[in-house]
C-alpha cells in the first residue's frame, strides 16, 4: 500500500524543539522529492520545506528558515523535520507529502494524514 | 496573506459548471506549473491537477485546469454534491524559492 505515516507531534513549550518523522512505503522513496506542509485547523495550507531525492538540496519557507531543518534517510524511507525555537504560530497539523521526480518537483501526489504540533506554555 | 490569491468561496448547483481562479505573478504562475488540490472535510489534500492542466489517474475528467499569464483556473463541470470541498492552487515561486499555496476556495454545492 502506498502511504506516508507521520509521527513526532505533540505539545511543546515556546522556544522548544521537536523532530517530526515521516515513513514512506509502497513507492520508490529515493525517486521522490519530499515536502512538509502545515495547516492550522480551519485555515489554509502553508508550505514549509522540501528536500530533493538524495538529500543534497533543501528549501524552506521564510517563516521557518533558520529554525527548521529537513533531512532524509533513504535507507529507512524516512524524511524528518527538525523544528527548533518553536513559536505559538508554528502550531498546526504537519503533513508530509511526496512529489515524483518523474513528474515534477512540486506536484504532491501522496500525502500523509498529518501529525499535530501544539506550541504552548 | 497568500501571494497566490483565490476567492474565499464559490458555489453552484448540481450539474452546473463552476470555475475557481488563482491569481499570481510573473515569479510564480507565469513561469511555473500550477497544481490544484482538493481537500474534503477532515481529510488530507488530494492532487487534482498538475502541470497546470494534467489530471492524475483516477481524477474524473469533469475537473480541468488552465493557465494564462499570471493566472490559473480550475473548472468543475457537472457539479456533484461530493465536490463540496476546499480547493487550493499552488506554484513554485522563483523569487522566494518556495512553494506558494493560494488561500483556498471553499466550494459549496447548493
Amino acid at each position: 500500500e502506498v502511504q506516508l505515516v507521520e509521527s513526532g507531534g505533540g505539545l511543546v513549550q515556546p522556544g522548544g524543539s521537536l523532530r517530526l518523522s515521516c515513513v514512506a512505503s509502497g513507492f520508490t522513496f529515493s525517486n521522490s522529492w519530499m515536502h512538509w506542509v502545515r495547516q492550522v485547523p480551519g485555515r489554509g495550507l502553508v508550505w514549509v520545506s522540501r528536500v530533493n531525492p538524495d538529500g543534497g538540496s533543501t528549501n524552506y519557507a521564510d517563516s521557518v528558515k533558520g529554525r527548521f531543518t529537513i533531512s532524509r534517510d533513504n535507507s529507512k524511507n524516512t524524511v524528518y523535520l527538525q523544528m527548533s525555537s518553536l513559536r505559538a504560530e508554528d502550531t498546526a497539523l504537519y503533513y508530509c507529502a511526496r512529489a515524483d521526480i518523474a513528474v515534477t518537483r512540486n506536484s504532491l501526489d501522496i500525502w500523509g494524514q498529518g501529525t499535530m504540533v501544539t506550541v504552548s506554555a | 496573506q497568500s501571494v497566490l490569491t483565490q476567492a474565499p468561496s464559490a458555489s453552484g448547483t448540481p450539474g452546473q459548471r463552476v470555475t475557481i481562479s488563482c491569481s499570481g505573478s510573473s515569479s510564480n504562475i507565469e513561469r511555473n506549473n500550477v497544481n490544484w488540490y482538493q481537500q474534503l472535510p477532515g481529510t488530507a489534500p488530494k492532487l487534482l491537477i498538475y502541470k497546470s492542466n494534467q489530471r492524475p489517474s483516477g481524477v474524473p475528467d469533469r475537473f480541468s485546469g488552465s493557465k494564462s499569464g499570471t493566472s490559473a483556473s480550475l473548472a468543475i463541470s457537472g457539479l456533484q454534491s461530493e465536490d463540496e470541498a476546499d480547493y487550493y492552487c499552488a506554484a513554485w515561486d522563483d523569487s522566494l524559492n518556495s512553494v506558494l499555496f493560494g488561500g483556498g476556495t471553499k466550494l459549496t454545492v447548493l
